[in-house]
């Protein structure tokens, strides 16, 4: 256990529905991160939040809808997804603090099929 | 802008024989280069990183990476295998975009490793 945790760990929609991802974090950091990891492609970065502000926007489509309602909770709304959205969606925090490398730490992802 | 680069998708070893997984970056300043690992249904896992300290860097569960500056290369290796370092590992750069505080990851491809009885 990571003390980042993830839910739901499966999810399967249609092109019409509605969702939410959700990830919580239990050590106290103050910055929050979503990833996809597609099949044979890089992780991706999708957004970034610090300190509740949202700071990276990686050109991700508005069907994605990040929300960080405080710094332990973090959600990403979906909505009129496509299939080649399907893949694993990472969740990760960290401590925000400048000049050293502040560890990511990972949850166990959620694996989203659109149908 | 900073990349990796992993030079095999798949890498196949015996229980007991040294690994070698390969990476390679590239980066207009000194970097920070880390090794991920994830394995099945779980979350990445940090194994290491470099940040300008030692070159010779050492990981959890008896890995380390050697910082080549003259080669671009941060390669992960282990004396000897186990089964339970089947997983997936990836190379990983670090953007540190200014007055940010926080670290910008740029992921390699991943390999993955497997290991034979």
């Amino acid at each position: 256990e990571t003390g980042v945790t993830q839910t739901p760990r499966h999810l399967v929609m249609g092109m019409t529905n509605k969702k939410s991802l959700k990830c919580e974090q239990h050590l106290g950091h103050n910055a929050m991160y979503w990833y996809k990891q597609s099949a044979k492609k890089p992780l991706e970065l999708m957004f970034v939040y610090s300190l509740e502000e949202r700071v990276e926007n990686n050109s991700v489509p508005s069907r994605f809808s990040p929300e960080c309602p405080n710094s332990s909770h973090l959600f990403l709304h979906l909505h009129t997804l496509q299939p080649e959205d399907s893949a694993l969606y990472l969740c990760a925090s960290s401590l925000i603090a400048r000049g050293d490398y502040n560890e990511q730490f990972f949850g166990p992802g959620t694996r989203l099929t659109v149908l | 802008a900073q990349s990796v680069t992993q030079l095999d998708s798949h890498v196949s070893v015996s229980e007991g024989t040294p690994v070698l997984l390969r990476c390679n970056y590239s980066s207009s300043y000194s970097p920070s280069l880390f090794w991920y690992v994830q394995h099945p249904n779980k979350g990445l896992q940090l194994l290491l990183k470099y940040t300008s300290a030692a070159t010779l860097v050492k990981g959890i569960n008896g890995f380390e990476a050697e910082f080549k500056k003259s080669e671009t290369s941060f390669h992960l290796t282990k004396p000897s295998a186990h089964m339970s370092d089947a997983a997936e590992y990836f190379c990983v750069v670090s953007e540190n975009p200014m007055n940010t505080g926080f670290q910008k990851l740029v992921f390699g491809t991943g390999t993955r490793l497997l290991v034979s009885p």
